[in-house]
């Protein structure tokens, strides 16, 4: 299946301060890439669909100043969590579709484990 | 059914036994599903679809059925081994574009040796 690096794979980072996830589709072109965020033994919740070249869309209760998407080319998309509060620490993942059209899988990166101390 | 709150759903096995993981999906208009495997600390991995035009598709020891009528969809493992174990999703591509999945609760697979 197509390959999606998502980097770094964990941070730990000071209350105040902002960090910014990276994610890649490494063999295909990603127009469209998807933001989740995950709890513990919860599901993977969509914060934001980030459109390549044009501004993400966000989900209902996502703050976008919070959490600013960049998508920048057909292979890279970033996540970053601004003025981080402890209550931002989660798992977040990325993803992306093969294609532009419905019927072609999701593939997803390895996920980051942001803790905020 | 649906898990509330922080208790996910769990399936105990035997190695070498079938698991069946069910799903029941909310849009009768989701014409796209794909079931995610994901181990503790990673992110999902894509173990199998199925399109709303078919009702069973089989991969290697996978076979996911769907059942459009009562919104139902199931993944069955063959001779489930000890690497099966890890959190299932199901996720529906609602009808309409967009390309959004939607997520189901999840279900936690143990194989007990």
């Amino acid at each position: 299946g197509a390959v999606v690096s998502q980097h770094p794979s964990w941070v730990i980072c000071k209350s105040g301060t902002s960090v910014k996830i990276e994610c890649r589709s490494l063999d295909f072109q990603a127009t469209t890439m998807f933001w989740y965020r995950q709890f513990p033994k919860q599901s993977l919740m969509l914060m934001a669909t980030s459109n390549e070249g044009s501004k993400a869309t966000y989900e209902q209760g996502v703050e976008k100043d919070k959490f600013l998407i960049n998508h920048a080319s057909l292979t890279l998309s970033t996540l970053t969590v601004t003025s981080a509060h402890p209550e931002d620490s989660s798992f977040y993942i990325c993803s992306a579709r093969v294609g532009a059209g419905q019927g072609l899988g999701a593939f997803f990166g390895q996920g980051t484990r942001l803790t905020v101390v | 059914g649906e898990s509330v709150g922080l208790h996910l759903p769990t399936l105990s096995v035997q190695e070498g036994d079938n698991s069946i993981i069910n799903c029941a999906y909310s849009n009768s208009a989701s014409d796209y599903f794909i079931w995610y495997k994901q181990e503790s600390g990673k992110g999902p991995q894509f173990i199998i679809d199925i399109r709303s035009n078919m009702d069973k598709r089989q991969g290697q020891r996978v076979t996911v059925l769907l059942n459009k009528t009562v919104k139902h969809l199931s993944l069955q493992i063959a001779a489930t081994q000890p690497g099966d174990s890890a959190v299932y999703f199901c996720a529906e591509n609602g009808a309409g574009g967009g390309n959004k999945l939607t997520f189901g609760t999840g279900t936690q697979l143990k194989v007990e040796l």
